[in-house]
């Protein structure tokens, strides 16, 4: 993995449901991986900023789990809810990046 | 806390023109800003780094006398797109470190700002 991956780029569910999706990043030279929510029209917020392999980390309903050595990363929302309709973006630092980088994001839709 | 206000939210202008968007941190001291654009369905693509008191870094590919960017203060970074033609329309949003973070702080952003230009 040279870049930053996520998939799906998108997905609907229906409320209630949980959900998963991936981030996959370059393994190599890791220093941290975060993960933003960005609702229309609002800026993108910051959920979890994850630097240790198998690292997992829990805000609500909404949880992440990080593998380091193979290169990805999970993130996990229990009971969506329409409210969680977002794109969620995932971003590295690692590889020969100097700077974080952005995966495309995957774009939730939570259906009532 | 930590409220970055970037402004215009969107902006129309002419071919020729120079716009300016502003990115502020309203609550606390950034001495790294970055800049990034989208394009449609993309993930963000970093443009510059922006750093208090020196020159910006800019990414590989990134015309620097086209999109001149000014971190005069700690709280206020400014990104000019000079001379726009259509092909800069696009997504610009800026995200901003504090003062000790680093690759394992968060960043906050700013709302973006949707350039056309005519």
């Amino acid at each position: 993995i040279l870049n930053v991956e996520q998939s799906p780029q998108s997905l609907h569910v229906q409320e209630g449901d949980s959900t998963n999706f991936t981030c996959s990043f370059p393994s190599s030279n890791f220093y941290a991986l975060h993960w933003y929510r960005w609702e229309t029209a609002k800026s993108p917020e910051a959920l979890f900023v994850m630097t240790l392999n198998g690292d997992e980390k829990k805000k609500g309903r909404i949880s992440a789990t990080l593998n380091t050595k193979e290169g990805y990363s999970y993130l996990y929302i229990k009971g969506s809810q329409p409210e969680d309709s977002a794109t969620y973006l995932c971003a590295s630092l690692s590889g020969s990046a100097r700077q974080l980088t952005f995966g495309s994001g995957t774009q939730l839709t939570v259906l009532p | 806390g930590a409220v970055v206000s970037q402004h215009p939210s969107w902006v129309i202008c002419k071919s020729g023109t120079s716009v300016k968007i502003e990115c502020r941190s309203l609550d606390f001291q950034a001495t790294t800003m970055f800049w990034y654009r989208q394009f449609p369905k993309k993930s963000l693509m970093l443009m510059a780094t922006s750093n208090e008191g020196s020159k910006a870094t800019y990414e590989q590919g990134v015309e620097k006398d086209k999109f001149l960017i000014n971190h005069a203060s700690l709280t206020l970074s400014t990104l000019t797109v000079t001379s726009a033609h259509p092909e800069d329309s696009s997504f610009y949003i800026c995200s901003a470190r504090d003062s000790f973070g680093w690759g394992n702080s968060p960043l906050h952003f700013g709302n973006g700002t949707r350039l056309t230009v005519t």
